[in-house]
């Protein structure tokens, strides 16, 4: 098993692009999620899904879409990037019983010009 | 407001020197408590899951324990491949599996 796969591991993006942060697993996991990590921050949760077709907001869903079309995938857009959203982006899964462990991805290093 | 504090924030230890690291938690109600180690580069590694309260897990040389308050996670005898960033995370009541992360303790084990 892979785990959790995150695509691309790097990324600069100029002030007003968009684009769309990959993210698969393999383990059949329910939940899905998108963090993000920034210095002397926590990490903080973006979006989250409990299966396809259901996505909900986090603590910091500005400026992020999120989708849930099967069971494996979870994308997260960025539709108009802005110097704040640089920052490092994990992807997590886990199974939808309450207070599992999540599973993360490698991250993606995202730096917004 | 729920949070969740980690202490220190920095630890250096000489190989074979035991020491904790502190995760201390005001919740409005605990499901689980997460410890990751995360290396440079990389993405959160999932270490232990606590429930309740006197709840205790050990892996190699790293002990987590619980309490209402806080948690710790013990390691002995050190390696210089223990040094990594020790993340705490909670899981709270009503909460599904949204995790709310401490800022994590960085600890560098030297020989």
């Amino acid at each position: 098993n892979a785990g959790v796969t995150q695509t691309p591991k790097f990324q600069v993006l100029k002030t007003g692009q968009s684009m769309t942060l990959q993210c698969a697993q393999d383990m059949n996991h329910e939940y899905m999620s998108w963090y993000r990590q920034d210095p002397g921050m926590g990490l903080r949760l973006i979006h989250y899904s409990v299966g396809a077709g259901i996505t909900d907001q986090g603590e910091v869903p500005n400026g992020y879409n999120v989708s849930r079309s099967t069971t494996e995938d979870f994308p997260l857009r960025l539709l108009s990037a802005a110097p704040s959203q640089t920052s490092v982006y994990f992807c997590a899964s886990s199974y939808s019983a309450s207070a599992k462990p999540a599973f993360f991805g490698q991250g993606t290093r995202l730096t917004v010009v | 407001e729920d949070q969740v504090t980690q202490s220190p924030e920095a630890l250096r230890l000489q190989e074979g020197e035991s020491s904790s690291l502190n995760c201390s938690y005001t919740v409005s109600g605990l499901r689980g408590l997460f410890w990751y180690r995360q290396d440079p580069g990389k993405g959160p590694e999932f270490l232990f899951t606590l429930y309740s309260a006197g709840e205790e897990k050990e892996k190699e040389r790293l002990k987590a324990t619980l309490t209402k308050k806080e948690s710790f996670l013990h390691i002995t005898a050190p390696k210089p491949e223990d040094s990594a960033t020790y993340l705490c995370a909670v899981a709270l009541t009503g909460g599904g599996n949204k995790l709310t992360f401490g800022t994590g303790t960085q600890l560098k084990v030297e020989l």
